[in-house]
């Protein structure tokens, strides 16, 4: 079993849609859990941390079910400018220095 | 402005050759990590480094070297003994765990 597993997509909605991206983890004491951004041929950039208590970031949800060990994240009104990979992150201890876990990414086009 | 740089953006590759990929930022973080992407995968850690003059291997470390001679830069060389050089590296640090930013990556292709 992969330690942070997506679903690959694509995800083809349509603008203004609503969507939803899950992840599985595979280490229940895994610490701290992320969302990142990342458009063709660049670098992952952060869009949001997870909390167990949920957060939201304007158009943006994310959740956490740490029993369950299973994230999500939120899109709504999809923008043309969503388009994107979203990869699920996930830090499986505290402290600096520590190393992130990646999952292969859910693939987003929203299309007019 | 604070962030980190990676040169090139893009290299070439004989095989057989040694290459060196540079990793810089002015963000005071201690931690600094070197990543591999593929088609199709997740992000894969090569080598990371909590502080100066230390670093641990990753996931994926045969055939590639660092070093951490200061804490701004980790240079990440790529041996001839990695088989499968061809891919998207990218350097990442932190300062708190909290946030991990990453350079604009290199894109390094074998001839």
């Amino acid at each position: 079993r992969k330690e942070v597993e997506q679903d690959p997509g694509p995800f083809n909605v349509p603008e203004g849609a609503t969507v939803a991206f899950n992840c599985t983890y595979s280490n229940s004491a895994s610490q701290s859990f992320f969302w990142y951004r990342q458009d063709c041929r660049k670098e992952p950039k952060l869009l949001m941390s997870v909390y167990s208590s949920g957060n939201e970031d304007g158009r943006f949800t994310a959740q956490l079910n740490r029993a369950s060990q299973y994230i999500s994240l939120l899109i709504r009104d999809s923008k043309l400018s969503d388009s994107a990979t979203y990869l699920c992150v996930v830090n499986p201890t505290t402290g600096g220095g520590n190393k992130l876990t990646f999952g292969t990414g859910t693939q987003l086009k929203v299309e007019l | 402005d604070g962030g980190i740089t990676q040169s090139p953006k893009y290299l070439f590759r004989k095989e057989g050759q040694n290459v060196t990929l540079s990793c810089e930022q002015n963000l005071n973080h201690d931690a600094m990590y070197w990543y591999r992407q593929d088609p199709g995968q997740g992000l894969r850690l090569i080598y990371y480094s909590q502080i100066v003059n230390d670093f641990q291997k990753g996931d994926i470390a045969e055939g590639y070297s660092v070093s951490r001679e200061k804490k701004e830069s980790f240079p990440l060389t790529v041996t001839s003994a990695q088989k499968n050089p061809t891919a998207f590296y990218l350097c990442a640090s932190t300062l708190d765990s909290i946030g991990w930013f990453f350079g604009p990556g290199t894109r390094l292709t074998v001839l």
